[in-house]
């Protein structure tokens, strides 16, 4: 079955970055983007952005573009999504998504776990 | 920031049927296909429907959506108490080049 594992709970500093991986098994790898979103506590879901893991090529919202980087290890089915620069408002969990292919672009179907990342000074 | 407008609650008595709203726009709705999320407290959101108005395996059919312009709505039929959640309507956006989500709906089984 699907499967998307999540690394865990982080906390740091204003200022600092953080970066989260997100193991996929139960498919082929390749064939499908991911797409990372977030939930700030309370508040309702963002896209950051996805990534095509076969290409590795990379599309971010705006918000984010400059500070979020998203690679992938084929090798391991492993994607992985840096964000640097963080601030108090950057707390929240972040999800890793598998996304299909749907009308438009691509759409999450299978999600990990979240990883809560916590910024505070 | 969201881009698709819920209305923030709803709700009904077991045995009910609710309806959740999703308005967008010609970029987004207008284009291209709705999906609904449904997301328990302190887990991550699960599909509901994809493509406007498809179930995945396990999604009981008491779940449907529909899609008309730039609306979406998700209507949930036979309200049982395990439905009582948070519902997100979602679809890529042409003009951002990417996937915007719903502002999110609770569901309230009274």
């Amino acid at each position: 079955q699907v499967q998307l594992v999540q690394s865990g709970a982080e906390v740091k500093k204003p200022g600092a970055s953080v970066n989260i991986s997100c193991k996929a098994s139960g498919y082929t790898f390749t064939i499908y983007y991911m797409h990372w979103v977030r939930q700030a506590p309370g508040q309702g879901l963002e896209w950051l952005g996805i990534i095509n893991s076969s290409s590795g090529s990379t599309n971010h919202a705006q918000k984010f573009q400059g500070r979020v980087t998203m690679t992938r290890d084929t090798s391991t089915s492993t994607v992985y999504m840096e964000l640097n620069s963080l601030r108090s408002d950057d707390t929240a969990v972040y999800f890793c998504a598998r996304g299909l292919y749907c009308s438009g672009g691509s759409c999450p179907d299978y999600w990990g776990q979240g990883t809560l990342v916590t910024v505070s000074s | 920031q969201s881009v698709l407008t819920q209305p923030p609650s709803a709700s009904g008595t077991p045995g009910q049927r609710v309806t959740i709203s999703c308005s967008g726009s010609s970029s987004n709705i207008g284009s291209n296909t709705v999906n609904w999320y449904q997301q328990l407290p302190g887990t991550a959101p699960k599909l509901l429907i994809y493509s406007n108005n498809q179930r995945p395996s396990g999604v009981p059919d008491r779940f449907s959506g529909s899609k008309s312009g730039t609306s979406a709505s998700l209507a949930i039929s036979g309200l049982q108490s395990e439905d009582e959640t948070d519902y997100y309507c979602a679809a890529w956006d042409d003009s951002l080049s990417g996937y915007v989500f719903g502002t999110g709906t609770k569901v309230t089984v009274l």
